[in-house]
């Protein structure tokens, strides 16, 4: 079965330093999510993308933050100078469509340490 | 915000009982959809229930969906050890994202 990959599965910087975390979308779907959980704290969205833009972006998802579809697989989310109040789970997300019927399916989670 | 909010906090039953968790959302939305996530790992999708559908079943889980009382409740009959995990609701309305509750913690004794 198809399904959301993310690289690493566990990223420790230290405070300042730009990070990358990685996704793999499944590959017939249009839409792509990041989301993060604070450790014991709810899932939060940052940022939908669809046709290479951001179609919808949160408070938290600030000029520190960007994402990118380099090629015809990967979806990525930097994090230009991080902080320590970034650390979380980074979930990635994709589904074929938007709207009443579309699921979003989640990766495994990129668990972001930052010292 | 639609924020939808589970109930409850955390459940505690024995393998081979129902587990019942409950969800309640501010406003109105387009479906209603419940993930698991075990301890700290990714979050998998398990059933998605459109604003017009009032019942769901999936395999050994029962979604329900109230729009009257903005709520939903999941069911997971003859709950097995491997079902320990927390479990959230995420609602959409219109094209807006996912907007997550904060979870229940079943722990299933075997």
């Amino acid at each position: 079965e198809p399904e959301v990959t993310q690289t690493p599965s566990h990223q420790v910087t230290q405070m300042g330093q730009e990070v990358i975390l990685r996704c793999v979308p499944i590959s017939n779907h249009l839409y792509f999510y990041w989301y993060r959980q604070i450790l014991g704290q709810k899932v939060e969205f940052l940022v939908s993308f669809y046709n290479n833009e951001i179609s919808e972006k949160s408070e938290i998802f600030d000029d520190q933050f960007s994402v990118e579809r380099p090629d015809g697989s990967n979806f990525t989310l930097k994090i230009r100078s991080t902080k320590l109040e970034d650390s979380a789970m980074y979930f990635c997300a994709s589904s074929e469509g938007r709207g009443v019927t579309y699921e979003q399916y989640f990766g495994p989670g990129t668990r972001l340490t930052v010292t | 915000s639609q924020q939808g909010e589970e109930d409850p906090q955390a459940l505690s039953i024995q393998e081979g009982e129902n587990a019942t968790m409950n969800c309640s959302y501010k406003t109105s939305i387009n479906n209603l959809q419940w993930y698991r996530q075990n301890s700290g790992r990714g979050l998998v999708h398990l059933i998605l229930i459109r604003s017009n559908e009032r019942e769901k079943h999936s395999g050994r889980l029962r979604v329900t969906l109230d729009t009257s009382k903005k709520s939903s409740s999941l069911l997971i009959t003859a709950s097995r050890a491997a079902d320990t995990a927390s479990y959230f609701c995420a609602t959409v309305a219109g094209n807006t994202p996912l907007v997550f509750g904060k979870g229940t913690r079943l722990s299933v004794i075997a």
